[in-house]
């Protein structure tokens, strides 16, 4: 079946510093999403991208959908203490039998204040 | 204003035991999805579906029963708890198969002894 490779696995950071966060995939998506866990809560949403090379922000949070449909990136700039938690990559087709999300296997973020 | 329900939030079973993992949802979403998370898997899908008396398997199936005679709820049944189902369970849901718009539950922490 499809798999996302995510990267790094986990990362410990100072406060203030910038984070970069990647996604590749053996095959091509239509959609690129990014979720957020925080500890003892479920994924929320943060960024859904639909279209090849679109950039989108949200506050301090930039993603890209890569040019190739394989992959995505996900920045946070200036990081704060409340950044902390798990960072899923989440990949959607449309149509036929697919339509569900694959998930990839989180980066774990620390931040030091 | 619920969103996705889950119960219990935390469970202990012995092996052998059967348990029914609950979740409702009240945004009226055609979608339903439960999926488990293990340290350094990410999130794999259990079972989908797609409307009230249609459901289908997802990536790790075995072991796990549901069916969906509302659109409502959706439970997923453990027949006889093994250890290797161990995990803390997600149900989501979504307007629609494809649809990015993942609401996530908060988990149920099954411990299987």
């Amino acid at each position: 079946g499809q798999q996302l490779n995510q990267s790094p696995q986990s990362m410990f950071i100072q406060e203030g510093e910038d984070v970069s966060m990647n996604c590749t995939s053996s095959s091509i998506f239509n959609t690129w999403l990014w979720y957020k866990q925080d500890p003892g809560e479920g994924p929320v949403l943060l960024i859904a991208l639909y279209k090849a090379g679109e950039l989108t922000s949200n506050g301090r949070l930039t993603a890209q959908f890569g040019i190739t449909r394989k992959d995505s990136f996900l920045n946070i700039s200036a990081s704060i203490p409340s950044d902390v938690g798990i960072y899923f990559c989440a990949g959607l087709n449309y149509g036929g039998s697919q339509g569900n999300l694959i998930f990839g296997k989180g980066t774990k973020l620390s931040v030091k204040p | 204003n619920a969103g996705v329900t889950q119960t219990p939030k935390f469970q202990v079973l012995k092996t052998g035991q059967s348990m029914t993992l609950q979740c409702a949802q009240d945004m009226n979403h055609e979608y339903m999805s439960w999926y488990r998370q293990d340290p350094g898997m990410g999130l794999r899908l259990i079972h989908y579906s797609v409307g009230a008396g249609i459901t289908d398997q997802g990536e790790v199936p075995n072991g796990y029963n549901v069916s969906r005679s509302t659109t409502e709820d959706f439970p997923l049944r453990l027949l006889s708890a093994a250890p290797s189902q161990t995990s803390v369970y997600f149900c989501a849901s979504s307007y629609a198969r494809g649809s990015f718009g993942y609401t996530f539950g908060s988990g149920t922490r099954l411990t299987v002894v």
